[in-house]
């Protein structure tokens, strides 16, 4: 069974740019969430897509957005890049209708900000 | 606000001793627990988990202990192996009837690194 894939792998943007990252979920798997991993900051929520609707939000600036599409895989987009945006960005995927709700995580994509 | 914090920045145990890392949480609404294990550049792996209504987990070498009147949450590795080296987080969420299953709060994690 594939695991949660995620691309680009690596990006380098400069300041101003926006970006679009992509998150294909394990099979079956309905939520996709997303995280920002910083050295300052740790691990810290993004947002979540069920069912093509944004479920959760964490208390990101609305220059990060996201969507899903029918087949679960969703997409984030860092608009007016910003060097702090500099990070890991992991994507989750789990079933969410579960009440003990493991997430797997992908390997994440490594955007740096020039 | 830190929620979920992991007060051991580091620790260091020798191969076959066991390890033990700590969380402490803070939101009482939090209703199942998770540890996830990270390397550099890569996604956290899950390890184990604990629901609220349980006060141990046992996976193997892994077991968590939950303390709901502490709010403390601890994985034990026995016996420790030098590829458990590597980066150690805990993780917290609401229940499914919440709607915040999937929105995970992280401690800052642990760096375990197991001797020879």
């Amino acid at each position: 069974k594939a695991g949660v894939t995620q691309t680009p792998r690596y990006l380098i943007k400069t300041r101003g740019q926006q970006v679009t990252l992509s998150c294909s979920p394990i099979s079956g798997h309905r939520s996709v969430s997303w995280y920002q991993q910083t050295p300052g900051q740790g691990l810290q929520f993004l947002f979540e897509y069920f069912s093509e609707t944004q479920r959760n939000k964490g208390n990101f600036p609305g220059r990060f957005s996201g969507r899903q599409f029918s087949n679960s895989r969703s997409e984030m987009n860092v608009s007016t890049l910003e060097l702090g945006d500099s990070a890991l960005y992991l994507c989750a995927s789990s079933f969410r209708d579960r009440d003990y709700n493991e997430q797997f995580f992908g390997p994440g994509t490594r955007l740096t900000v020039l | 606000d830190q929620q979920v914090k992991q007060n051991s920045p580091s620790l260091s145990v020798q191969e076959g001793r066991i390890s033990i890392l700590n969380c402490d949480y803070t939101n009482s609404m939090f209703d199942y627990f998770l540890w996830y294990k990270k390397y550099p550049a890569e996604g956290p792996t899950f390890l184990i988990s604990i629901s609220s209504i349980k006060d141990k987990n046992e996976d193997g070498r892994f077991t968590v202990f939950l303390n709901k009147s502490a709010k403390h949450l601890s994985l034990h590795i026995v016996p420790s192996q030098p590829g458990d080296s590597a980066v150690y987080f805990c993780a917290a969420s609401g229940g499914a009837s919440t709607g915040t299953a999937s929105k995970l709060t992280f401690g800052t994690g642990t760096r375990l690194q197991v001797t020879l």
